[in-house]
């Protein structure tokens, strides 16, 4: 596809279940970045992966939430036994690079959250 | 980690120029400086990147001064639709990814 795509695009689901968000990026692109919104708020970091290497886990906010990227293309976002805190939208963004000119990123729509 | 700081902020009136500086005092020498702007509801969309100087497409411009510590995106002639939060961002090489809280821009008729 043209751009990074994003599903669901919308989960309700209810507290103490799993689920997993999926993202694909934009073909080529060796960056993949997750965020989380709350409503009102920033952007906040959770995780980037350089192809299927995920250097850094420090920004997902507890053990419950995981991330996977498999063949340097579509990466999951799996959050277990989700708590109402955990309702936001989750954005994915692609890259073609991490560094240098080749930075911008191109973002989905999201997936909105909500647990009941 | 390259912080940076916006006002959290601003109104204008359509047709005017639009001013909205971040700070970065802690640029890298690899860092890049980018903006993006996102609407409600929507993921952020770039709207310009630059290194050093004077940057300029087709929707805005980029000034950055030779200690690159600040940059001012400056928005030609805003209107209504201009009306969004826009985040500075300065790239760490090979680091996190990271926004910070943004500036609300609100352009009234």
């Amino acid at each position: 596809g043209a751009g990074v795509s994003q599903s669901p695009s919308n989960k309700v689901t209810e507290k103490g279940k799993d689920v997993e968000l999926r993202c694909d990026p934009i073909s080529g692109h060796t960056a993949l970045y997750w965020y989380r919104q709350s409503l009102g708020q920033g952007l906040e970091f959770l995780i980037y992966f350089q192809g299927n290497s995920a250097p850094d886990k420090s920004g997902l906010p507890s053990d419950r939430f995981s991330a996977e990227r498999t063949g340097g293309s579509v990466s999951t976002l799996t959050i277990q036994r989700t708590q109402q805190e955990d309702s936001a939208v989750y954005l994915c963004a692609s890259s073609l690079s991490l560094t240098g000119r080749d930075t911008e990123a191109f973002f989905g729509q999201g997936t909105r959250l909500t647990v009941v | 980690l390259a912080k940076t700081t916006q006002p959290v902020s601003m109104d204008s009136y359509e047709g005017q120029e639009v001013n909205i500086t971040c700070s970065h005092n802690n640029i890298a020498t690899n860092d890049y400086i980018t903006w993006y702007q996102q609407f409600p509801s929507q993921g952020p969309r770039f709207i310009i990147q630059g290194y050093k100087t004077k940057v300029t497409n087709e929707v805005a411009s980029l000034f950055i001064p030779a200690d690159r510590k600040s940059s001012t995106l400056s928005l030609p002639r805003v209107s209504l639709s201009d009306t969004a939060v826009y985040y500075c961002l300065v790239e760490n090489y090979g680091q996190n990814f990271v926004f910070g809280p943004g500036t609300r821009l609100s352009v009234l008729p």
